[in-house]
């Protein structure tokens, strides 16, 4: 099956830093999406990019789907930002996900 | 999006005794639910498809006679838990897509004591 590989798994930032996280994958998926999960478990809707670049405020994404990776930009973090962001991929059109293993970021005051 | 509501956030349950967990649709009418299981530090992993009227699908390695899940109408799908064991604890959390999006409840937390 798909393998989806998100990096970096651990991410350390001051407040008001850039970052970037990646996710690959390892076949062509009909669509993608990034979430983020908060302390108390709920799922984040942050974008829905199967290709090309979205923006929302200080967060953007951008998908190459021929290379098969996704990339989320967060820019000037806040400690609010700090959670597990997950990358998921549906394979074919059955609406099933399958989910990287996550980036869990922390931003320090 | 979809609005997916989740109940209960919590529950706590002792070794042996089964736990519902319902799914509900706000404002889309879902012949398709989706169960994902996530245990700790973990990610999440899909159990099964819930569709109206019909019988589950569950993945592999999942136990369709210890997770049953019934979805009787376009809005509301259940997930019972039975004969619970302490390796059952985790969280459980239900989706819905709208136009391809997914969009999930608040998940469950189970504990089994």
């Amino acid at each position: 099956g798909i393998q989806v590989e998100q990096s970096p798994p651990d991410l350390i930032l001051q407040e008001g830093a850039n970052s970037t996280l990646r996710c690959n994958f390892s076949d062509s998926v009909n669509n993608l999406q990034w979430f983020h999960q908060n302390p108390w478990g709920q799922l984040i809707n942050l974008f829905y990019i199967p290709s090309g670049t979205k923006q929302n405020g200080r967060l953007s994404a951008t998908t190459v789907a021929t290379e098969r990776y996704s990339l989320l930009y967060i820019s000037s973090s806040q400690t609010t930002d700090s959670g597990v962001y997950f990358c998921a991929v549906e394979p074919s059109n059955t609406g099933k996900l399958i989910f990287g293993q996550g980036t869990t970021l922390q931003v320090k005051p | 999006g979809a609005v997916v509501s989740q109940h209960p956030s919590r529950v706590i349950c002792k070794s042996g005794t089964s736990v519902k967990i319902e799914c509900r649709s706000l404002d889309f009418q879902a012949t398709t639910m989706f169960w994902y299981r996530q245990f700790p530090k973990q990610s999440l992993m899909l159990m099964a498809t819930s569709n109206e009227g019909s019988k589950a699908t569950y993945e592999q390695g999942v136990e369709k006679d210890k997770f049953l899940i019934n979805h009787a109408s376009l809005t509301l799908s259940t997930l019972t838990v039975t004969s619970a064991h302490p390796e059952d604890s985790s969280f459980y959390i239900c989706s819905q897509t709208e136009n391809t999006e997914a969009f999930f409840g608040q998940g469950t937390r189970l504990t089994v004591v």
